[in-house]
């Protein structure tokens, strides 16, 4: 079945250091993939997407690019704040079938940013 | 305006008593999901409905039972609490289709305690 590696947590870095978070994932198909960010006492919300090889995912800074050949969707941002403290998790959906979008998630990396 | 919402937010109750968490989506979204995060962070998804039709149920006690009454509500009902069920659920909808890729949108969440 499908399946979602992330690396091992939590990071704790200094504010504007750089962020790499990896991700790794175990499909049949070609699966849409997500990096979803979870703020403390709240909800997850989308940070990025990218649903075909070699497609590139952006929003606030962090970045993260759909590598079929190494099936890793790895999130990066070149200087990190304070406010990006949070749980990133790392996601998959599969096509077709009856997946219809369900999330297959990795097992969440808490990060903690210092000033 | 809140896109997906969730009641009660906290839930605290006693073993072997019955309980049920309401969801609510606004964006006019066909799909519907429900996902159980653990103390550990790890989320896994419980059900889905697409139109009120069941079309995920993974491997769930029966204890569970989703009900769909329209494509706007998914409650989940749950008999017979038992302490391993003490979790913080998150209710999601999209628009999902066969072809995938489409983003989850997250409730805040329900954090049950079963004494």
């Amino acid at each position: 079945g499908d399946s979602v590696t992330q690396m091992e947590g939590p990071v704790t870095l200094s504010e504007e250091a750089f962020l790499t978070i990896n991700c790794t994932y175990t499909a049949t198909g070609y699966p849409s993939l997500f990096w979803y960010v979870q703020y403390p006492g709240e909800g997850l919300q989308l940070l990025l997407k990218a649903t075909k090889a070699d497609d590139k995912g952006s929003n606030k800074g962090f970045e993260a690019t759909y590598r079929k050949e190494t099936t890793s969707f790895h999130l990066e941002k070149g200087s990190v704040q304070v406010s990006d403290s949070a749980v990133y998790f790392c996601a998959l959906s599969e096509a077709g079938g009856t997946s219809y979008g369900k999330l297959t998630f990795g097992q969440g990396t808490i990060l903690t940013v210092h000033p | 305006d809140t896109a997906v919402s969730q009641t009660p937010k906290y839930l605290v109750t006693q073993m072997g008593n019955d309980k049920s968490i309401k969801c609510e989506q606004n964006l006019g979204h066909d799909t519907m999901y429900w996902y159980k995060q653990d103390s550990k962070k790890f989320l896994k998804i419980m059900f889905s409905y697409n139109n009120k039709e069941l079309i995920i149920n993974e491997t769930v006690p029966n204890r569970f039972s989703p009900k769909s009454p329209d494509k706007a509500h998914l409650n989940l009902h749950i008999n017979s609490l038992e302490l391993g069920d003490s979790a913080v659920y998150f209710c999601a909808s999209s628009q999902a289709t066969p072809v995938g890729g489409e983003t989850q949108y997250f409730g805040p969440g329900t954090r049950l305690l079963v004494l």
